[in-house]
């Protein structure tokens, strides 16, 4: 089955500083990804789509300058953290969308991130 | 904005036994698919189960069946002969329009050998 790719797994920064995770579809096209934000025994919520070529989109009351999202080919995306503080810490997971269609064959997630800001 | 509920933040049940974890969600539309996604402590997210809401036969899936009640909005799902290895999250999920996967808060199963 297809596969995506998250990395770092875990990650841990010091308050103030800016992480960078990536989310790569390695044997599909993704023309959208999204991105996911999960705390401790809490569901998944949805943080932005993003769209390869253009500006992702941002659910309410997540802050775009905070969580700078950026898909520049059809099999990479990816999400900085900026100035990073402890209340950013938590689960990110990514999710990729085959260009084909919207069905469970072709909506793949990463293995997530746990980021940990000290 | 369409809703997911989960009534059962925990369940649990004996291993070989059958258990049944409930989710109903709230929406206007007609033309939507519904999900049941397994999240074990690796945190994985993995596809249980999908239903289309233009199908009246309930999916099922080995082990693993949903009763799909359209008019009530319910989508239940089924474990039979449940396993140890089905201890896990397990997250209800519907996708409509907005092609945005709205997830539930979860049910944390529990099997006891």
């Amino acid at each position: 089955g297809a596969v995506v790719s998250q990395h770092p797994s875990w990650v841990i920064c010091k308050s103030g500083t800016s992480v960078k995770i990536e989310c790569r579809s390695l044997d599909f096209q993704a023309t959208t990804m999204f991105w996911y934000r999960q705390f401790p025994k809490q569901s998944l919520m949805l943080m932005a789509t993003s769209n390869e070529g253009s500006k992702a989109t941002y659910e309410q009351g997540v802050e775009k300058d905070k969580f700078l999202i950026n898909h520049a080919s059809l099999t990479l995306s990816t999400l900085t953290v900026t100035s990073a503080h402890p209340e950013d810490s938590s689960f990110y997971i990514c999710s990729a969308r085959d260009v084909k269609g919207w069905t469970n064959e072709k909506l793949f997630f990463g293995s997530g991130t746990q980021l940990s800001v000290l | 904005a369409q809703t997911v509920t989960q009534s059962q933040p925990e369940m649990s049940v004996q291993e070989a036994e059958t258990v049944t974890l409930s989710c109903t969600y709230d929406t206007s539309e007609s033309d939507y698919y519904l999900f049941w996604y397994k999240q074990p402590p690796s945190r994985q997210m993995i596809l249980v189960i999908r239903q289309e809401a233009y199908k009246q036969q309930n999916a099922t899936e080995n082990r693993f069946s949903v009763n799909f009640q359209k008019a009530a909005k319910s989508f239940s799902l089924k474990i039979s002969d449940s396993q140890l290895g089905d201890a896990a999250m397990y997250f209800c999920a519907y996708v409509g329009g907005s092609e945005k996967l709205v997830f539930g808060k979860g049910t944390k199963l529990t099997v006891n050998p």
